[in-house]
């Protein structure tokens, strides 16, 4: 069983540029949601997609926007890049559904803005 | 809005000793309370989890002890272990959407 991957696992980009992230969910889960961990902090919830839907955003601006694709996979997309942005970028499967289920993260992507 | 406050920062045991961690949460619209596990390099895996209609749940050497009243909960690590060291964040869960707390930074030392 193939567990969640992501790529880059490392990325420069300048301020006001665009980046796109990507994520493979683990095998047999709907579900994504993405985290982004400033140095030394919790991850803060970015937004979740279930079959390829929007499922609930946190409290980040429209320029970070996602998409999910048939196989489950996922991208996010960050456009005019802030300094701020600079951070880990969590993107976690989970198999949906009612009730707690568990989120199982990937190793992240590192996007440094400079 | 932070609504889940983790204390302390950071953690430093000797080995065999029993660490722990606390948290204080403000939305009671969470149903789920989950401790994650962090190394460096790594995202958070899953180390267990509580619901509010429980004390304390244990597994192994991992005790989670719920306080609803006081919307408090805590992680008691038993005999730490150095491969313990790890950072380690509480969260709740409402709706499939995680809350995490700030995080512990927790160093067994041999």
């Amino acid at each position: 069983e193939t567990g969640v991957t992501q790529s880059p696992t490392h990325l420069i980009k300048t301020r006001g540029q665009q980046v796109t992230l990507r994520c493979s969910s683990q095998s047999g889960h709907n579900t994504v949601s993405w985290y982004q961990q400033a140095l030394g902090q919790g991850p803060q919830f970015i937004f979740q997609y279930y079959r390829e839907e929007e499922n609930g955003r946190g409290n980040f601006p429209p320029r970070f926007s996602g998409l999910q694709f048939p196989n489950y996979s996922s991208e996010l997309n960050v456009n005019a890049l802030e300094l701020d942005d600079s951070a880990l970028y969590l993107c976690a499967s989970s198999p949906g559904g009612t009730g707690f289920n568990e989120q199982y993260f990937g190793p992240g992507t590192r996007l440094t803005v400079t | 809005q932070q609504q889940v406050k983790q204390s302390p920062q950071s953690l430093i045991v000797q080995k065999g000793g029993i660490s722990i961690i606390n948290c204080a949460y403000e939305n009671t619209a969470f149903d789920y309370f989950p401790w994650y596990q962090q190394f460096p390099g790594k995202g958070p895996a899953l180390l267990i989890a509580i619901r509010p209609d429980v004390s304390e749940k244990k597994e192994g050497r991992f005790t989670i002890s719920f306080n609803k009243s006081a919307k408090q909960f805590s992680l008691h690590i038993m005999d730490s272990q150095p491969g313990d060291s790890a950072t380690y964040f509480c969260a709740g869960v409402s709706g499939s959407r995680l809350t995490f707390g700030e995080g512990t930074q927790l160093t067994v030392n041999p």
